[in-house]
């Protein structure tokens, strides 16, 4: 079975600071990491994914993750924090299908 | 090139209704996917389709049903509504189904069922 565990529900930072969003996966085989965005009342919007080759991916507006397979982890990082980057982040994973399995999300605010 | 678009964007039912919405996915994207969105049980895979067949299939009772056109066009359908079916359905689109590459999601229709 596949499940994906985002720790954090909320997390605040100030304007400038690293924006750190931890994501951890369960899976027997490595799956097909990604990383969601959703503003209010809009659909989702890939920030990056990781399939295969190098581990740590980068992203649009700047975010990167890094794929551990010893940790089962896919942390997804900003060094700056923007006042934009206030969103809904959404975690996700699948293998061999389109049919992706969601954290449970980890609502960004953004302090100026 | 247009994005996925879901019509309608809201709609409000009563239980016991039925309903059907529409996804059109981005031009030459033959695998489209649905999600339910809601504040408790999160984002759930309701289905996927690919070339009109239903290639999987997420954990919902019989009552949410979908179907894909030549077009790639996708409806689902949610018969005897229930109150816990309000929730933001979202469609997304890819290329193939491979599960490798982007899934291109709308807007979503938000459903209220009353």
């Amino acid at each position: 079975a596949q499940s994906v565990t985002q720790l954090g529900s909320h997390v605040s930072v100030s304007e400038g600071a690293l924006v750190l969003l931890r994501c951890n996966y369960s899976s027997s085989v490595p799956p097909y990491l990604f990383w969601y965005v959703q503003y209010p009342n809009q659909g989702l919007q890939l920030l990056l994914k990781y399939t295969t080759g190098a581990t740590l991916v980068k992203g649009i507006n700047g975010f990167e993750a890094e794929f551990k397979k010893s940790e089962t982890s896919f942390h997804l990082t900003k060094p700056s924090a923007h006042m934009s980057d206030a969103a809904e982040y959404f975690c996700a994973v699948s293998r061999g299908a389109n049919n992706l399995f969601f954290g449970t999300g980890t609502r960004l605010t953004v302090i100026p | 090139k247009a994005g996925v678009t879901q019509t309608p964007r809201y709609l409000i039912k009563t239980r016991g209704q039925q309903v059907t919405l529409s996804c059109s996915p981005i031009s030459g994207h033959r695998s489209v996917s649905w999600y339910q969105q809601t504040p408790g049980q999160g984002l759930q895979f309701l289905f996927e389709y690919f070339s009109e067949t239903q290639r999987n299939k997420g954990n919902f009772p019989g009552r949410f049903s979908g179907r894909q056109f030549s077009n790639s066009r996708s409806e689902m359908n949610v018969s005897t509504l229930e109150l816990g079916d309000s929730a933001l359905y979202l469609c997304a689109s890819s290329a193939n189904p491979s599960g490798r590459d982007e899934q291109y999601f709308g807007p979503g229709t938000r459903l209220t069922v009353t």
